[in-house]
This record gives structure tokens, sequence and C-alpha cells, in this order.
């Protein structure tokens, strides 16, 4: 069974750093490009980054909101997405989603974690 | 990257069809053939229903169909069931390996 479990959401204080996690299982993580989708309470969905394969260069794209705060890796021996938030801001309290798919689609889904950016 | 935008509401009886917009621009939706759908009820993970504009993954009933013309895609519901009744969001490749959703549209089985 295909699975995505993100962790690592939480409360923080605005300018402060969150680090989310993605554990994947049940397809070939190493040929996925794997993305992080976010979607702030009761609005639409907000695509925030992704990243390609490692023979692809684990090249990295943001959504400009987020560039230069945010970093997107990979890794392929544990099967693991990571999202490494930095200078956090209110704007940024959403739930994160971990997903995966091709033809600039997602397919695959976790259940997603919450972080809430408040003083 | 702007949003692509979509109508706040939609709605339909039972058994009918229902049509949902996605308006972007040549630089996204009129440009490329990679416009996606996704159904999210309340409190849940949204669901991939289109992709490729067109194309349905398996398990997704025939009911739902898409569409494109110009900047604008479509998602067409036909035979409205009451548990079609969720938000709907287009997403469509955006160029320069960026990725826009829409606002997303409110879908009520009346």
């Amino acid at each position: 069974e295909v699975q995505l479990v993100e962790s690592g959401g939480g409360l923080v204080k605005p300018g402060g750093s969150l680090r989310l996690s993605c554990a994947t299982s049940g397809f070939t993580f190493t040929n996925a490009w794997m993305s992080w989708v976010r979607q702030a309470p009761g609005k639409g969905l907000e695509w925030v980054a992704r990243i390609k394969t490692k023979p692809e260069g684990e090249t990295t794209d943001y959504t400009a909101p987020v560039k230069g705060r945010f970093t997107i890796s990979r890794d392929d021996s544990e099967k693991t997405l990571n999202l490494q938030m930095n200078s956090l801001k209110t704007e940024d309290t959403a739930v994160y989603y971990c997903t995966t798919g091709y033809s600039y689609a997602f397919w695959i889904w976790g259940q997603g974690t919450l972080v809430t950016v408040s003083s | 990257q702007s949003a692509l935008t979509q109508p706040p509401s939609a709605s339909g009886s039972p058994g009918q069809s229902v049509t949902i917009s996605c308006t972007g621009t040549s630089s996204d939706v009129g440009g490329y053939n990679y416009v996606s759908w996704y159904q999210q009820h309340p409190g849940k993970v949204p669901k991939l229903m289109i992709y490729e504009v067109t194309k349905r993954p398996s398990g997704v009933p025939d009911r739902f169909s898409g569409s494109k013309s110009g900047n604008t895609a479509s998602l067409t519901v036909s035979g409205l069931h009451t548990e079609d009744e969720a938000d709907y969001y287009c997403g469509s490749y955006a160029g320069s390996n960026n990725l826009v959703f829409g606002g997303g549209t409110k879908l009520t089985v009346l």
C-alpha cells in the first residue's frame, strides 16, 4: 500500500523555524518527483516546493513567497522527504501535505501536518 | 504566479450535470496540456479526479470529465450524486517548473 506520512508540524513564533518530514512506502521513492502543497485554514491549495530525482540532479523549485526561506530535500536511503522552513511568517500557517505524482498532477497525498505561526 | 480563477460556488440537483470553469492565461492553462482537477471533502485529503486535461485515473467514475478551450479548462460532473458535494480545485503547470492552483469551487448538490 502506498503511504505518505508527514510529521513535524506544530506551533512556532514568527521568525522561527520548523522542519517537516514525510516518510514514504509502497512505491519507488527514488524515481519520484516529490512536492509539498499547503492549505491555509479555510483556503485553497498552494503548491510550495518540488524536488526532482537524484539522476535529475535533485533540482528544486519553489513558489515565490517561500523562496529563500524554505528548503526541500530528500533522503533516498530513508525514502523520506523534508521541508526546512525558516523565517516563518503568520501567512505560512497551513496544513502542509506531502504529495507525489507525474504529468504535473498530484496522485498520492499524505494526511497533512498543521503548521501554526503565531505569537 | 497568480492563482487560476474558479467560481466560488456551483450547484445542481441529483442526476443533473454541472460544469466548473478554471480560467488562466496562455502562460499556464492555455500553454500546456497539464491541467488537473482535485476533489476535497470537508476535513479530507484532496483526491485527483482528472489529469492532462481529459484523463481519469483508475477508479474515478466516468461521470467526471475534463476539457479545455483556450485559457479556460472545465470539469463536468454528469448525473450528479449526493456524494459529489465537495470542493473542487483545478491545477496547471505554469512554466519554469512552477505549478498553480485555482481558488476552489464549492459544489452543492441540492
